[in-house]
């Protein structure tokens, strides 16, 4: 979507690996968010962030870290990655934590 | 814990017929939102209803919310093929959105 562009695309990484995904905005909207989308399971707010460092867990948070340093930018760290992170992960953006948000097109992430 | 729950999990219909989707959740809201995600892309926002709301018409879509029995629905009316798709409701506690597993619609040309 226009706006808001996540990298890579894709990714195949090994077990054990630290992996680092990019969300970037253009939009200069406060909020930021990482989800991961399972079959299943819907989709699932791992970290949030309402601001330049000012970030804060959702609810499958463990193993994963965030940071943003820069209002365009919110980076989500696998610290060493394992095969049940496997998943799509997607960015999404927002003016207040209340509305409509704009998602990115998503990462699609294999650990092996 | 998923705080909207789409029903049915998947809907199969023919061109030009309607579809409707329900939604339930758990907890008071301040509004509703529903997306559609086609297969492989991110999620769209269609249509917020705010709590104070019932009915809320955008094109084809029609949604209805009823807080008293903390659900919605969505309805759209005259189906094209290009609606094929997953629809997820969502509400936003304190300050993230929590979204269903959504209902998966097909519509046959």
């Amino acid at each position: 979507d226009a706006g808001i562009t996540q990298s890579p695309r894709h990714k195949v990484t090994e077990t054990g690996t630290p992996v680092t995904l990019r969300c970037h905005q253009t939009e200069n909207h406060r909020y930021m968010y990482w989800y991961r989308q399972d079959p299943g399971h819907g989709l699932r707010l791992i970290h949030y962030s309402y601001g330049v460092k000012d970030t804060d867990k959702g609810e499958v948070s463990d193993g994963y870290s965030v940071s943003r340093s820069k209002t365009e930018d919110f980076l989500l760290t696998l610290e060493s990655a394992t095969s049940s992170q496997t998943s799509v992960y997607f960015c999404a953006i927002s003016e207040t934590d209340y509305y409509g948000y704009t998602f990115g097109s998503g990462t699609r992430l294999t650990v092996v | 814990s998923q705080q909207g729950e789409e029903d049915p999990q998947a809907l199969s219909i023919q061109e030009g017929e309607n579809a409707t989707m329900n939604c339930s959740y758990k907890t008071s809201i301040n509004n509703l939102q529903w997306y559609r995600q086609n297969s492989g892309r991110g999620l769209v926002h269609l249509i917020l209803i705010r709590s104070n709301e019932r009915e809320k018409h955008s094109g084809r879509l029609r949604v209805t919310l009823d807080t008293s029995k903390k659900s919605s629905s969505l309805l759209i009316t005259a189906s094209r093929a290009a609606d094929t798709a997953s629809y997820f409701c969502a509400t936003p506690p304190d300050n993230d959105m929590r979204f269903g597993a959504g209902t998966r619609l097909t519509v046959k040309p």
